[in-house]
Parts: C-alpha cells; sequence; structure tokens
C-alpha cells in the first residue's frame, strides 16, 4: 500500500516568507507527527494529532510555527516569516490507532530560506 | 538530558565485517519502546525494529540482531557480514509508554553514520 506522502520535496523560499508542507499520512492512521532534522539540532519533535484529541505542539520552536490536520487525515504544517534558521529536513510520520505503534516516515521536505 | 546516546558518531569496516551500533537510552517510565531506523542516502527513514520494554529477549533477523539488555539501559544493533549497500545513517529511538503529554512522541539519537567499504 501507499506509504507517507510529503510535498513539495523541495522548497527554497526568501526569508520574511510564509510556508506550507503538506503531509499525507497511511489510510488509516490516526496519529500523525512532524519532526524537524537539522545539522545541529538532530531530529527533533515538532507535533503530534491523535484522532480528534487536542495536538501536542510543546514541540513547535516558536508562534510562528502552526499545523493543521483535516478530517482526521492530511496536515499542513505553516511556517511564518521564515528565518534561515528554519532550514531543515521535515519529517512526516503516521502511526496505526495506538499512538505506541511503530511510526513510518515519509520522504521530508527539505526547506531552504536564504 | 539526552534520552537516547548514540556515542559513535561515524564507522567504518571492510565489506564481510561484523559491525555493532551502539545505544544507551535514559527513561525512568516502566513501559517504553525502543525503535531503529536506517536512513540511507536518499533521506528517507527506514524502519528496522520495534522492542518493548517487557520483552528482552534478543532478536535476529537476517544478518541484523539486536541485543536489548535492561541492566544497562542499552540497544545495541549488529549487522553481521556487512555490505555496501548497508552504508547509512542508524537512528535508535525511545519513545515513553506512561507519560501521557510525551505518549508516541520519539526521541532519537544523533544517528550513526555507518560507512561499508568494498
Amino acid at each position: 500500500g501507499a506509504g507517507v506522502s510529503q510535498s513539495p520535496s523541495n522548497k527554497v523560499t526568501e526569508k520574511g516568507k510564509d510556508v506550507e508542507l503538506r503531509c499525507d499520512p497511511i489510510s488509516g492512521h490516526t496519529a500523525l507527527y512532524w519532526y524537524r532534522q537539522s545539522l545541529g539540532q538532530g531530529l527533533e519533535f515538532l507535533i503530534y494529532f491523535q484522532g480528534n484529541s487536542a495536538p501536542d505542539k510543546s514541540g513547535l520552536p516558536s508562534d510562528r510555527f502552526s499545523a493543521e490536520r483535516t478530517g482526521g487525515s492530511v496536515s499542513t504544517l505553516t511556517i511564518q516569516r521564515t528565518q534561515q534558521e528554519d532550514s531543515a529536513v521535515y519529517l512526516c510520520a503516521s502511526s496505526s490507532p495506538s499512538v505506541t505503534d511503530t511510526q513510518y516516515f515519509g520522504p521530508g521536505t527539505r526547506l531552504t530560506v536564504l | 538530558a539526552q534520552k537516547v546516546t548514540q556515542a559513535q558518531t561515524e564507522i567504518s569496516v571492510v565489506e564481510k565485517e561484523d559491525v555493532t551500533l551502539d545505544c544507551v537510552y535514559e527513561t525512568r517510565d516502566t513501559t517504553y519502546y525502543l525503535f531503529w531506523y536506517k536512513q540511507p542516502p536518499s533521506g528517507e527513514l527506514v524502519f528496522l525494529i520495534r522492542r518493548n520494554s517487557f520483552d528482552e529477549q534478543n532478536e535476529i533477523s537476517g544478518r541484523y540482531s539486536w541485543n536489548f539488555q535492561k541492566s544497562t539501559s542499552s540497544f545495541n544493533f549488529t549487522i553481521t557480514a556487512s555490505q555496501v549497500v548497508d552504508s547509512a545513517v542508524y537512528f535508535c529511538a525511545l519513545s515513553e509508554g506512561n507519560r501521557g503529554s510525551t505518549l508516541g512522541r520519539l526521541y532519537f539519537g544523533r544517528g550513526t553514520q555507518l560507512t561499508v567499504w568494498p
């Protein structure tokens, strides 16, 4: 079956612009996660959604970052007024109904802020 | 404090050598889950294995084996008879099962870059 998909695969933007990153989880997976991978910080958790529960936003680095998940499926991560330190690979993962189940990752979106 | 430590930043071996990647974790939860992921040059994180804290049995899958020891808080990964295709960054990760707000979140180590030379 189809895995987690993310778009775009690459995004180059200018400092100060807003960007939207999209994630399509595996069908039937109710838990969805966003992580960020950068050279300096490694892989770090950003936010997760589980069913209809309020999302855990505790990993978002600033209020410029937000995410939503529509209809319990597709998720969009939005970064407003991008800064150069936002440059990283943004990874999305999903897992089956129990949140402790294995997370399967998408190919990521490489964001470059000039 | 780091919840997952992978002390080996880079390892180089020659094909057919055995190699062990170390992972040490830290948690106060009695229920937790440990994972290994592989990240080849293409960049996608590939799931390799998941173990829960109640199952210390070691596991073997082909050339891969995992040694889980709660006494030393370690979950080491061994590749037997390594191949060039094993070259990748390998990440060890922890998920805690008791804490409500962090339930399911993966804490990753910094990764070990494995290079296998022909």
